[in-house]
């Protein structure tokens, strides 16, 4: 069964930190790795996408993927409180459906 | 970026209507389309997947003659919730799969519609 796992938290830390967001997978063969956030009461929005193992930066977020070890994160840097979310971690092999982790909310605090 | 919209964003109805839900790829041409459902502070159910011109497959537990889903075109899909009752009441997502031109193709959520069943 293709599962994607997350610690549902919630994850606090003050503001200007790093947040750590970190996710696991059980299917072997995934190939696309996305980053969602989804704000209470809003839909999901992405926010990364990484396809290779190493690390892919995008202004404060960094994805980091490690195939071998099936773990992806998402680190946030000066995290801010309007960073405050939900980050869902998804998955998939080739044209398959997404497979979605159960989310990890993060708290930001002034 | 992508920008998929759905329509409407809230509706209220009474118990035993049918709803109609707009699911529409604005800058793009959406290969598949989902439809998802989330209950308060609960995650994302995945209803069913639909591909243009063909018959939704729906995941295990959802009623397809309840959540009719017609994908008409590569940019629109519809969901009708038909008979709705109080329990469907929920945070209905709709999502596209697809991407701009040079880039690779990835899933993009429109805003939801919140139905409210009295």
């Amino acid at each position: 069964q293709k599962e994607v796992e997350q610690n549902s938290g919630p994850l606090s830390v003050p503001e200007g930190a790093i947040a750590s967001l970190n996710c696991t997978y059980s299917d072997r063969v995934s190939q696309s790795f996305f980053w969602y956030r989804q704000y209470s009461g809003k839909s999901p929005e992405l926010i990364m996408s990484i396809y290779s193992n190493g690390d892919k930066e995008d202004g404060r977020f960094t994805a980091q993927l490690n195939k071998a070890s099936q773990y992806v994160s998402l680190l946030i840097r000066d995290s801010q409180p309007s960073d405050s979310a939900t980050y869902l971690c998804a998955v998939n092999r080739g044209y398959s459906t997404l497979t979605f982790g159960k989310g990890t909310m993060l708290l930001v605090s002034p | 970026g992508a920008v998929v919209s759905q329509h409407p964003s809230r509706v209220i109805c009474k118990s035993g209507t049918s709803v109609k839900i707009e699911c529409r790829s604005l800058d793009f041409q959406a290969t598949t389309m989902f439809w998802y459902r989330q209950f308060p502070k609960k995650s994302l159910m995945l209803m069913a997947t639909s591909n243009e011109g063909s018959k939704a497959t729906y995941e295990q537990g959802v009623e397809k003659d309840k959540f009719l889903i017609n994908h008409a075109s590569l940019t629109l899909s519809t969901l009708t919730v038909t008979s709705a009752h109080p329990e469907d009441s929920s945070f209905y997502i709709c999502s596209a799969r697809g991407g701009l031109a040079g880039q690779q193709e990835t899933q993009y959520f429109g805003p939801g519609t919140r139905l409210l069943v009295l």
